[in-house]
């Protein structure tokens, strides 16, 4: 079983539409979650931290996280084409040194 | 202020040669991790160094070192250089060594011929 598992893409929805990513996570210790975007040829660039049970919104974006299941989500609405880019899931896992446990990404194509 | 800056952006060299790539994390910041990525992958955590000591390492062969300086950045270097060595390697800043956020410098691409 992998460490983080998001789901598959590429993923393709129409302008306007809400985007969902999801990630599942194996290490019952991780408290702190990471959701960062990845423009091709570029490094990460933070999109939403999330510590709790819940929703928390920003914008756009809305995380949802729900540590009983090892599960953590990003919903984008309204997606834009700025919007396509890889989008990476990471957990954080403080007891390993404080390092972050990448997925492997969903690549997300927002068409016009 | 200035986000997290490394040098160089590209490089290249060949296989049995040695690398060195340098961070400066965001003022104020005091923890430094590295990752590697490679194409179609996630980043994956090489070292974090906190205060000048190393506070975690990844799964990567004792080819890989690295080290923090007293202004807070931090070199990583790579001996012996394989093929698979050519990835992305990422620096990423944050203001302690436990759960802040960290944020990533621009990467430095390496190729290994």
């Amino acid at each position: 079983q992998k460490e983080v598992e998001q789901n598959s893409g590429p993923l393709s929805v129409p302008e306007g539409a809400i985007a969902s990513l999801n990630c599942t996570y194996s290490d019952r210790g991780s408290q702190s979650f990471f959701w960062y975007r990845q423009y091709s040829g570029k490094s990460p660039e933070l999109i939403m931290s999330i510590y709790s049970n819940g929703d928390k919104e920003d914008g756009r974006f809305t995380a949802q996280l729900n540590k009983a299941s090892q599960y953590v989500s990003l919903l984008i609405r309204d997606s834009q084409p700025s919007d396509s880019a890889t989008y990476l899931c990471a957990p954080h896992h403080y007891n390993q040194g404080g390092k972050l446990i990448f997925g492997q990404g969903t690549e997300l194509s927002v068409k016009p | 202020d200035a986000g997290v800056t490394q040098s160089p952006t590209h490089l290249i060299k060949t296989r049995g040669q040695h690398v060195t790539l340098r961070c400066s994390p965001i003022s104020g910041h005091k923890s430094v991790s590295w990752y590697q990525q490679v194409l179609g992958q996630g980043p994956q955590f090489i070292f974090q160094y906190y205060e000048k000591e190393e506070r975690g390492r990844g799964n990567f062969p004792d080819r890989f070192s690295a080290r923090q300086f007293p202004n807070y950045s931090s070199e990583l270097n790579v001996n012996a250089l394989l093929l698979g060595d050519s990835a992305l390697y990422l620096c990423a800043s944050s203001w302690g060594g436990g759960e802040e956020t960290q944020y990533f410098g621009p990467g430095t691409r390496l190729l290994v011929l």
